[in-house]
């Protein structure tokens, strides 16, 4: 069954530095997600994505974040400059699209990237 | 703006019991979805069971049923013959059907099977 991947499964960064969180979604998949769970906290959403733009953003997702599909393959969440508050578990997802392009329903989640900044 | 409460933070159940987790959802949205996902220690979010709201039948996937009361914005998971492999943390989460596919999610429930 086809699934969503994620490297690195773990990545430990400096405050102040820059992270690139790399996801593959589904090959077939056209709308692509970041969440965040802070550890013991709820899953928030950071962005989506669909045609190679920004189809809706938290206000989490401020201008440290970028998200780019670089190559017909990956998804990536880039933070430019980190901070003690970025660490958390960071989930990509992937889903479909309709006949209308709208996303469906289902979302597919990867196994997440743990990012602790020291 | 959507919200998703689950004012059970942790339960705990027997195995082969059964065991509902409670979710309420507000929103003036008429056309959305709902989900459970499944968090077990892995952190690999899971998906359980979907709801369409514009259904009325509530949505079954094997041991896994829903309770869908949209006039009361209520949507809760019955778990039934309870197996230790269940033990996870249980997210409800809401989706609007637009053209973001955001999804807002609970706070979760800590679940564990006891043998």
């Amino acid at each position: 069954e086809p699934e969503v991947t994620q490297t690195p499964s773990h990545q430990v960064t400096q405050m102040g530095q820059e992270v690139i969180l790399r996801c593959v979604p589904i090959s077939n998949h056209l709308y692509f997600y970041w969440y965040r769970q802070i550890l013991g906290q709820k899953v928030e959403f950071l962005v989506s994505f669909y045609n190679n733009e920004i189809s809706e953003k938290s206000e989490i997702f401020d201008d440290q974040f970028s998200v780019e599909r670089p190559d017909g393959s990956n998804f990536t969440l880039k933070i430019r400059s980190t901070k003690l508050e970025d660490s958390a578990m960071y989930f990509c997802a992937s889903s479909g699209a309709t006949s209308k392009e709208l996303p469906t329903d289902t979302q597919y989640f990867g196994p997440g990237t743990r990012l602790t900044v020291l | 703006a959507q919200t998703v409460t689950q004012s059970q933070p942790e339960m705990s159940v027997q195995e082969a019991e059964t065991v509902t987790l409670s979710c309420t959802y507000d929103t003036s949205e008429s056309n959305y979805y709902l989900f459970w996902y499944k968090q077990p220690p892995s952190r690999q979010m899971i998906l359980v069971i979907r709801q369409e709201a514009y259904k009325q039948q509530n949505a079954t996937e094997n041991r896994f049923s829903v309770n869908f009361q949209k006039a009361a914005k209520s949507f809760s998971l019955k778990i039934s013959d309870s197996q230790l492999g269940d033990t996870a943390m249980y997210f409800c989460a809401f989706m609007k059907r637009s053209n973001a596919g955001k999804s807002t999610f609970g706070d979760g429930t800590t679940l564990t099977v006891k043998p």
